[in-house]
């Protein structure tokens, strides 16, 4: 079973500033996902990285995939009030025929993300 | 994505009764997912439900407390036996779809939360 560490548990910052939130293993990923989740909703994933080194950008967040896919990190610039909540990241365990990845979660213990105006 | 519904939306029911929890996509789906999560924690699986084979449950997870249905490709209900405070959760269900390339991803109802007294 792969662990996912995720780091930290807990971020309070003012608007304006920058975060970044880790995700580590020891173990090499299929694929590792970016879910946001607000109180009384459901997470929604952000992005999906799957290639060693990768970068994504989704407006002012920057996801970046380690090289040996064994890590991934989350960064926001000049958060926002509306950037508050709980973000996870999560990574497939199964491997199916063909290299693809598909199958059940493992999830990090999560960051709450509190974004004061 | 998925467009993914969920009832009850909450629910507080009393110690030593049970709750079926339904799930709802609006496309075919081969794999759904039962989790659990504490408010502001991460999620913890509870098993797969593929459609036309039994559930597959998590360590510490067993049917007689968790039974699950998969009736179709669209549907799935959870059912919470024999309550205690400790049920006391929220629950969601997730479908896995591929969108395109050699990964799947996961997509989120917006959660049941139980309370039990």
């Amino acid at each position: 079973t792969q662990l996912l560490e995720q780091s930290p548990q807990f971020l309070s910052i003012q608007e304006g500033e920058n975060l970044t939130v880790y995700c580590n293993s020891s173990s090499v990923f299929s694929s590792l996902q970016w879910y946001r989740q607000e109180p009384g909703e459901g997470p929604v994933l952000l992005v999906t990285v799957v290639t060693g080194g990768e970068v994504k950008k989704l407006k002012r967040l920057t996801f970046q995939f380690g090289d040996a896919r064994k890590d991934s990190s989350l960064h926001i610039t000049a958060a926002q009030p509306g950037d508050t909540g709980l973000y996870l990241c999560a990574a497939t365990q199964g491997q199916g025929a063909g290299g693809t990845s598909y199958g059940k979660l493992t999830f990090g213990q999560g960051t709450i993300l509190t974004v004061h105006p | 994505s998925a467009v993914i519904s969920q009832k009850p939306s909450r629910d507080i029911c009393q110690r030593g009764t049970s709750l079926t929890i339904q799930c709802q996509v609006d496309s075919q789906v081969t794999m759904m997912f039962w989790y659990r999560q504490q408010p502001g924690q991460s999620l913890t699986l509870i098993a797969t439900a593929n459609q036309g084979s039994e559930a597959t449950y998590e360590s510490g997870f067993v049917i007689d407390k968790f039974p699950i249905s998969r009736p179709n490709l669209t549907f799935s209900t959870l059912t919470v036996s024999n309550m205690s405070p400790e049920d006391s959760s929220i629950y969601l269900c997730s479908v896995e779809i591929r969108l395109g390339g050699s990964y799947n991803e996961q997509f989120f109802g917006p959660g049941t939360r139980l309370t039990v007294l």
